[in-house]
């Protein structure tokens, strides 16, 4: 009865390293979310899954990848951190037909 | 692509009513939601619109016209724990692609 979940909450990277972000769901939803969320902004989409095996690029793609392949979790890879990649980091997924978006608790992401 | 529109700022005092728009032009609308959010969390659900009406859920409403591309959540009798940030979300295409507008954040004065 998890919900969604993200691992990890907090994390610090260096410039140029890597790192993943892991997002997990337990109600066999279909849709699932990558968003980041700057000081006093809204929610960017950044990537998007409507399904296993699929994914798709959002408002702001550049400097991340992602992986859907197993229908529960949705990976998102900075591959090469950058300052301006410092950001709250939300999961959210959603089933087809349903009303309800369910977030994570936010991954605080800081690179320096 | 997707545009959303919100007022960054409102004030509103306890116990008074506040109207928050949205603005919206997209293809393929499939729904719009409102989400509240606090500082340093996550956003809660509030309510969720596909079709043109009024749907009251307690002391918050949300109203939408899919024709204006055009919603509004209400709130009614305003409480000091209702200042947070109030995001409206579209739902579109057959992907089903949540965009978020840049969020308002309301301030309740005593």
């Amino acid at each position: 009865n998890a919900g969604v979940t993200q691992t990890p909450k907090f994390r610090v990277l260096k410039t140029g390293q890597s790192m993943t972000l892991l997002c997990a769901q337990d109600m066999n939803h279909e849709y699932m979310y990558w968003y980041r969320q700057d000081p006093g902004m809204g929610l960017r989409l950044i990537h998007y899954s409507v399904g296993e095996g699929t994914t798709a690029k959002g408002e702001v793609p550049d400097g991340y990848n992602v992986s859907r392949l197993k229908k529960q979790n949705f990976l998102l890879g900075l591959e090469s951190a950058a300052p301006s990649q410092t950001s709250v980091y939300f999961c959210a997924s959603l089933q087809g037909a349903g009303n309800t978006i369910y977030f994570g608790e936010g991954s605080w992401l800081t690179v320096v | 692509g997707q545009n959303i529109d919100q007022p960054t700022e409102m004030t509103a005092t306890e116990g008074a009513i506040v109207q928050i728009n949205c603005t919206y032009q997209t293809s393929g609308f499939n729904g719009l939601f409102w989400y509240q959010q606090h500082a340093g969390e996550a956003p809660t659900f509030l309510s969720y619109n596909v079709l043109d009406g009024l749907e009251e859920k307690g002391r918050f409403s949300s109203f939408l016209s899919r024709s204006k591309g055009y919603s509004y959540l209400l709130l009614k009798e305003l409480q000091m724990k209702d200042s947070a940030s109030y995001l409206c979300a579209v739902r579109s295409g057959a992907g089903n692609m949540l965009t978020f507008g840049g969020g308002t954040r309301l301030m309740v004065k005593p």
